[in-house]
């Protein structure tokens, strides 16, 4: 299985702020790389897909970047509903598997 | 706008099996763009892709979990099953259904996601 680790584990941050997060994958992924947000009670919300792609709906202020095995999502400019738990998942082969998650709280 | 919706007993006794039914409103099940899948959040943990299906009855699943798992799907009622025998208190976690997108013969990400489930294995 691919492993997927993301870094840091946790970040405290303020509104306003740019913020980012990191995936890395235990061998090349290509661009197959997706990112979830996740409140608490929530079920999980697609962002980006395939690495870099914009999900529609999604405020213009997340991007991602990357390919191979590092990836990254960035926050530009921190709003208060966007403090949450982020994943990344990779889709490049079977058995598809997530990070560990990145706890964003306000600091 | 396509909803999924989880249902099912919230509580198991180990060692049964965990049956759970993903309901699919605004949209057609019978897609050739997307697979529907099960995935899987321990309490306070990351998140566990189980399996997958399409329309047709193809599946795909997590060899992890693969001696254990049946994922079903009905067509005429617009709605896939989850089955997991043999449970113990590990299997305990929220359980999401997820329509899984794809392209050609690669399975990508899931959008959208149901509101998840809660299934305790206790006695």
């Amino acid at each position: 299985d691919i492993q997927m680790t993301q870094s840091p584990s946790s970040l405290s941050a303020s509104v306003g702020d740019r913020v980012t997060i990191t995936c890395r994958a235990s061998q090349s992924i290509s661009s197959y790389l997706n990112w979830y947000q996740q409140k608490p009670g929530k079920a999980p919300k697609l962002l980006i897909y395939a690495a870099s792609s914009l999900q529609s709906g999604v405020p213009s202020r997340f991007s991602g970047s990357g390919s191979g095995t590092d990836f990254t999502l960035t926050i530009s400019s921190l709003q208060p509903e966007d403090f949450a738990t982020y994943y990344c998942q990779q889709s490049y082969s079977t058995p598809s598997t997530f990070g560990q998650g990145t706890r964003l709280d306000i600091k | 706008q396509l909803q999924l919706q989880e249902s099912g007993p919230g509580l198991v006794k180990p060692s049964e099996t965990l049956s759970l039914t993903c309901t699919v409103s605004g949209g057609s099940i019978s897609s050739s763009s997307y697979y529907w899948g099960w995935i899987r959040q321990p309490p306070g943990k990351g998140l566990e892709w189980i399996g997958s299906i399409y329309y047709s009855g193809s599946t795909y699943y997590n060899p992890s979990l693969k001696s254990r798992v049946t994922i079903s799907v009905d067509t005429s009622k617009n709605q896939f099953s989850l089955k997991l025998s043999s449970v113990t208190a590990a299997d305990t976690a929220v359980y999401y259904c997820g329509r899984h997108h794809k392209s050609g013969y690669d399975l990508n990400w899931f959008d959208p996601w149901g509101q998840g489930t809660l299934v305790t294995v206790s006695s």
